[in-house]
């Protein structure tokens, strides 16, 4: 069994839907959860990062975790075009080894 | 200014021959990271440093050979490339226990024929 899973996609959303992104992680020892966007040809970047269970909100973009059910999840309100790219979950132990999971494409269209 | 960059960007070479991927970050980070990116954008840690000295070396080939002249720079040395080493190479660094952000290089594209 991977550490994470995440369903790769694609998913194709219109303008202003609201997306949900979602990761599932096996083991409990797991404390720090990121979510990452990365654009086509370019390097991954931080989005959102959440320690233990909770949630997170940061304008459009709201982090959950649900450290029970292992479950890490990504809402994105309003969706925009420039929000196409790839999101790709990180779960850690500490804050040195990040394990990524494979990544969601998401197109929002005009 | 550009946080953290590699080169070369784009790296086309043949079966059989030694390459290497150049990594340097202006950010002051002690810590510094290779990651390799496959075709399937499954993203996944190969080598960490911490202060010039080895601290994470995941189920890698030894052809891969990561060094660290001082901790602004990361290379990483590939021997006898295969063809399943095409992939997007990544550098990032960070500051654990100051900051939980890792900062992602641009990526190194490398096709091996």
């Amino acid at each position: 069994q991977k550490e994470v899973e995440q369903d790769p996609g694609p998913l194709s959303v219109p303008e202003g839907a609201i997306v949900s992104l979602n990761c599932t992680y096996s083991n409990s020892a797991f404390q720090y959860f990121m979510w990452y966007r990365q654009y086509s040809r370019k390097g991954p970047e931080l989005l959102m990062y959440t320690y233990s269970s909770g949630n997170k909100e940061d304008g459009r973009f709201t982090a959950q975790v649900d450290k029970s059910s292992k479950y890490i999840s990504l809402f994105i309100r309003d969706s925009q075009p420039s929000d196409s790219a790839t999101y790709l979950c990180a779960i850690s132990k500490n804050t040195d080894k990040l394990i990524f999971g494979t990544g969601t494409r998401l197109q929002v269209f005009p | 200014d550009t946080a953290v960059s590699q080169t070369p960007k784009y790296l086309v070479t043949q079966m059989g021959n030694d390459k290497s991927i150049k990594c340097e970050q202006n950010l002051g980070h002690d810590t510094m990271y290779w990651y390799k990116q496959d075709s399937k954008k499954f993203l996944k840690i190969m080598f960490s440093y911490n202060n010039k000295e080895l601290i994470i070396n995941e189920t890698v080939p030894n052809r891969f050979s990561p060094k660290s002249p001082d901790k602004a720079h990361l290379n990483l040395h590939i021997n006898s490339l295969e063809l399943g080493d095409s992939a997007v190479y990544f550098c990032a660094s960070s500051q654990p226990g100051e900051t939980y952000e890792q900062y992602f290089g641009p990526g190194t594209r490398l096709t091996v024929t």
